[in-house]
């Protein structure tokens, strides 16, 4: 398996663009994680999803962000509009929904806006 | 709601050094633990985890944890560091009823010097 596949790796875009994360999960996961991570705040998870369904989006900072899982085996983080604040490194994981399992994190996307 | 706290920020030690790495959580039911290793621009990958019995686990390249359900505590161990252990460490919590998403320590960043 190639693991979580995220695209793209980095993204430079200008305040007030709009930006859009994208994740494929591991083939045969049915929960999905976005995380943040940031040096003042470390790793915060922003939303997940269990069976395409997001069950807690509590962590997603305002409503300028939105995430959606439109199936099994693709989610996009939507930043609209962005600003330099949201710079940061965003983690899409996957994982086997239940007890005793563990997440596999993708290779990350570095976002800097400017 | 769940949290974990890592005592070091910053731990430099020389080679052959042993490590061990502070993990506190603080939740009340049933947990399943991790570390997680982060090499230089890399994602995170998992190091050992903890879902029952046996409290002491042995991980990947020499890394170990012992799970003090008494202190909370989840503390990373290995005899002897080398160089390429150089990265950031991160302890994450999941309760373990469900597919919640992980909560991540803030990190400590480990420095192996030659």
């Amino acid at each position: 398996d190639a693991g979580v596949i995220q695209s793209p790796r980095h993204e430079v875009t200008e305040m007030g663009q709009e930006v859009t994360l994208r994740c494929k999960p591991i083939s045969g996961h049915n929960s999905l994680f976005w995380y943040r991570q940031t040096m003042m705040r470390g790793l915060e998870l922003l939303i997940y999803f269990n069976n395409n369904v997001p069950i807690d989006d509590s962590g997603m900072p305002e409503d300028r962000f939105s995430a959606k899982m439109p199936n099994a085996s693709f989610s996009t983080l939507k930043i609209q509009p962005s600003e330099p604040r949201d710079s940061a490194v965003y983690f899409c994981a996957s994982s086997l929904r239940g007890i005793n399992t563990e997440a596999f994190f993708g290779q990350g996307t570095r976002l800097t806006v400017v | 709601a769940q949290s974990v706290s890592q005592h070091n920020h910053h731990v430099i030690l020389s080679e052959a050094a042993s490590l061990e790495l502070g993990c506190n959580y603080s939740y009340g039911g049933t947990v399943n633990l991790f570390w997680y290793v982060q090499y230089p621009g890399q994602h995170l990958q998992l190091l050992l985890k903890y879902f029952s019995g046996d409290p002491l686990v042995k991980g990947i390249k020499g890394f170990e944890a012992e799970f003090i359900k008494s202190k909370f505590s989840f503390n990373l161990r290995k005899p002897s560091v080398q160089w390429s252990d150089t990265a950031e460490y991160f302890c994450a919590v999941k309760p373990g009823g469900g597919a919640d998403g992980l909560t991540f320590g803030k990190g400590t960043h480990l420095i192996i010097q030659p």
